[in-house]
């Protein structure tokens, strides 16, 4: 079955770039997500990506894909405290609309001044 | 937009109850999911709905339930409730155009069921 896994946490300090790691088996999975969680908050979508690409940038995120190592990245430019939250990596095999999607545990992000 | 709206924010219930919540899709939006989110854990999907009907479904037991209605709003519910039903339970919507095109899935707050 479709799993996918985060480390917990990441600390950084302002202005630092972050990166977020994700790892998943289904190599069927069509669209590859990255949310943001922030306390007493639903998860907002932060970008996502189709498997046929290997990278995506949009401001200050970008995106890359290792399809072969079912490896999935997000990279925060320039940091800031408000950035702080918990990061979600999330796989479906088609559209949302269609069906499901499978959530990792999620990375606490904590960015320090 | 009100965006996704849930109802209740927060809920009390004890073990061997049953507990409805819903949820109010986005404007425009028909296609309703479901996910529960214990603390400390990503999200899992529940079920989805889509023209009134359970579309897809999540390794879930019977006790949970659901229902959309003509205006694409959605209840959840849970019978005989359980500890470990305690959770965060975020309701999703988005465009149902068909199974291969994509269309953002937006969240709503969430109701935080206790169970005691």
């Amino acid at each position: 079955g479709e799993d996918v896994e985060q480390s917990l946490f990441l600390s950084v300090r302002e202005g630092d770039s972050s990166v977020i790691n994700c790892t998943y088996t289904d190599s069927s999975s069509t669209y590859l997500y990255w949310y943001k969680q922030e306390p007493g908050a639903g998860l907002q979508l932060l970008t996502y990506i189709f498997s046929n690409m290997d990278m995506k940038q949009d401001q200050r995120l970008t995106v890359l894909l290792n399809k072969k190592d079912k490896h999935l990245s997000l990279r925060i430019a320039d940091t800031q405290t408000g950035d702080s939250a918990i990061y979600f990596c999330a796989e479906s095999l088609e559209g949302t609309n269609a069906g499901k999607s499978t959530f990792g545990d999620g990375t606490t992000l904590t960015v320090k001044p | 937009d009100a965006g996704v709206t849930q109802s209740p924010t927060h809920l009390i219930k004890t073990r061997g109850q049953q507990v409805t919540l819903r949820c109010s899709p986005k404007s425009g939006h028909d296609t309703v999911s479901w996910y529960q989110q214990a603390l400390g854990q990503g999200p899992q999907f529940i079920f989805q709905y889509y023209e009134e009907e359970e579309r897809q479904r999540g390794n879930f037991p019977d006790r949970f339930s659901g229902h959309q209605f003509p205006n694409y709003s959605s209840e959840l519910n849970v019978n005989a409730l359980l500890l470990g039903d305690s959770a965060l339970y975020l309701c999703a919507s988005s465009a149902g155009t068909g199974f291969s095109s994509y269309n953002e899935q937006f969240f709503g707050p969430g109701t935080r069921l206790t169970v005691l």
